[in-house]
């Protein structure tokens, strides 16, 4: 089944840095990648998604990239805010009957002010 | 507010107790997942249901089991409480109805404490 790798787990920035946290996935077959941001005591909120047939989308300072050939994306958050600190975590959703998510271990940002 | 509504927030039992944890999706969506998310565990898949039938499962234990309703919201039973099955659960919802919209939007969770 499919397996979703997510770097690093902990990532600590200066405000107005950029952020960027990456990921690998086994199943070449999955063609759905969200990114969600869970705040303390919240549950995943989701933020940006790509799909496979889009090498790059972009929201705002929120942008998300997809290698389909190396089996990785990668979120960019640019110009950092204290309030991006939260988890967030990759997802890729396999391509069969379901429409289940297999999500990353997460990664806990701290943007200091 | 993402719309899906999840009881009780909070849950503290004992060992070897059983409990259920309820789920109301989006409106208008009709699948419903459970997820579990631990410290060492990250977020786990336990089990989808799509409009009332199973349709994939996860690494739910055979201690676990769920059902959605004809109205669509969802249960999952735990039984036989393990200190080890303190976690937080979560219910997500999408429309899965046949199309690509895989969307999956949480509820804010159960945080289940087993003493």
């Amino acid at each position: 089944g499919e397996n979703v790798e997510q770097h690093p787990s902990t990532l600590s920035v200066q405000e107005g840095d950029s952020a960027v946290i990456k990921c690998t996935y086994s199943d070449s077959a999955s063609n759905y990648f969200p990114w969600y941001k869970q705040e303390l005591g919240k549950g995943p909120q989701l933020i940006i998604d790509i799909r496979s047939n889009v090498g790059e989308k972009k929201d705002q300072r929120i942008a998300v990239t997809l290698n389909k050939t190396a089996k990785h994306f990668s979120l960019h958050i640019t110009e950092t805010q204290p309030e991006d600190s939260a988890v967030y975590f990759c997802a890729a959703s396999p391509r069969d009957s379901s429409y289940k998510l297999i999500f990353g271990s997460g990664t806990r940002l701290l943007v200091r002010p | 507010d993402s719309g899906v509504t999840q009881t009780p927030k909070h849950l503290i039992t004992a060992t070897g107790q059983r409990v259920t944890l309820r789920c109301s999706p989006r409106s208008g969506d009709l699948s419903v997942y459970w997820y579990q998310q631990s410290l060492d565990q990250g977020l786990q898949f336990l089990i989808q249901y799509y409009n009332g039938e199973e349709r994939a499962k996860g690494n739910i234990l055979e201690r676990f089991s769920a059902q959605q309703f004809p109205d669509l919201h969802s249960e999952l039973n735990l039984s036989s409480l393990e200190l080890g099955d303190s976690a937080l659960y979560f219910c997500a919802s999408s429309v899965a109805a046949g199309s690509t919209n895989e969307k999956l939007f949480f509820g804010s969770g159960t945080q289940l404490s087993v003493l």
